[in-house]
């Protein structure tokens, strides 16, 4: 079977830094991607990894441990706007492509 | 310049109507794809086609039934509305190939009274 887990909800203080975490266990791997959802909006990509380590990307990183089935997002300096859900996506190797996604985290940014 | 487009936003209707959502990418992508965002945000795919191509057919009853006119478009029919269709239904587009990123549209939230 599929399974990515993440944290339901996370709460933090703007100008913080907050690392939200994936585990994933998937019928092999090709890549995990993290998106970002506002409510009541699209999905819009953040980052990308499929080789282990970090990418980083302005305030937001990536990180990738392909043994341990670990990815993390690291939000720096956190403002308002990123208030916002934060999914974990898998591609697993078929013919397809196909993203398998978390439950996603839902942050809330405190002034 | 819109990149993924749907139509209609919004669709509030009748248990056991039929409707149509549609979508149009303009990125020149080959692959498109339409996901269910549950009550739970849970996003789920359905289908997948790459260049007019049905690759996926996930677990979803046959009342739904995704077309492909074209690469550009993928518009998802669905028959005999049920109370548990009622999500937001994403369509998505992305290059075909090891490293393509998925755009989204910006949703269809279908509610079945």
């Amino acid at each position: 079977g599929q399974n990515i887990d993440q944290p339901t909800e996370m709460t933090a203080t703007e100008g913080a830094i907050v690392q939200i975490n994936c585990t994933y266990q998937t019928s092999g791997f090709n890549g995990l991607f993290w998106y970002q959802q506002h409510a009541g909006e699209a999905p819009t990509f953040l980052s990308y990894n499929v080789l282990d380590g970090l990418e980083e990307k302005g305030r937001f990183s990536s990180f990738l441990s392909r043994s341990k089935g670990y990815s993390y997002l690291l939000l720096k300096e956190l403002q308002m706007k990123d208030s916002a859900s934060y999914l974990c996506a898998v591609r697993v190797p078929d013919s397809s492509y196909k993203l398998i996604f978390g439950s996603g985290t839902r942050l809330l940014v405190r002034p | 310049d819109t990149a993924v487009s749907q139509t209609p936003k919004y669709l509030v209707t009748q248990m056991g109507n039929d409707k149509s959502i549609k979508c149009e990418q303009n990125l020149g992508h080959d692959t498109m794809y339409w996901y269910k965002q549950d009550s739970k945000k849970f996003l789920k795919i359905m289908f997948s086609y790459n260049n007019k191509e049905l690759i996926i057919n996930e677990t979803v009853p046959n009342r739904f039934s995704p077309k492909s006119p074209d690469k550009a478009h993928l518009n998802l029919h669905i028959n005999s509305l049920e109370l548990g269709d009622s999500a937001v239904y994403f369509c998505a587009s992305s290059l075909a190939g090891s490293t393509d990123t998925q755009y989204f549209g910006p949703g269809t939230r279908l509610t079945v009274l």
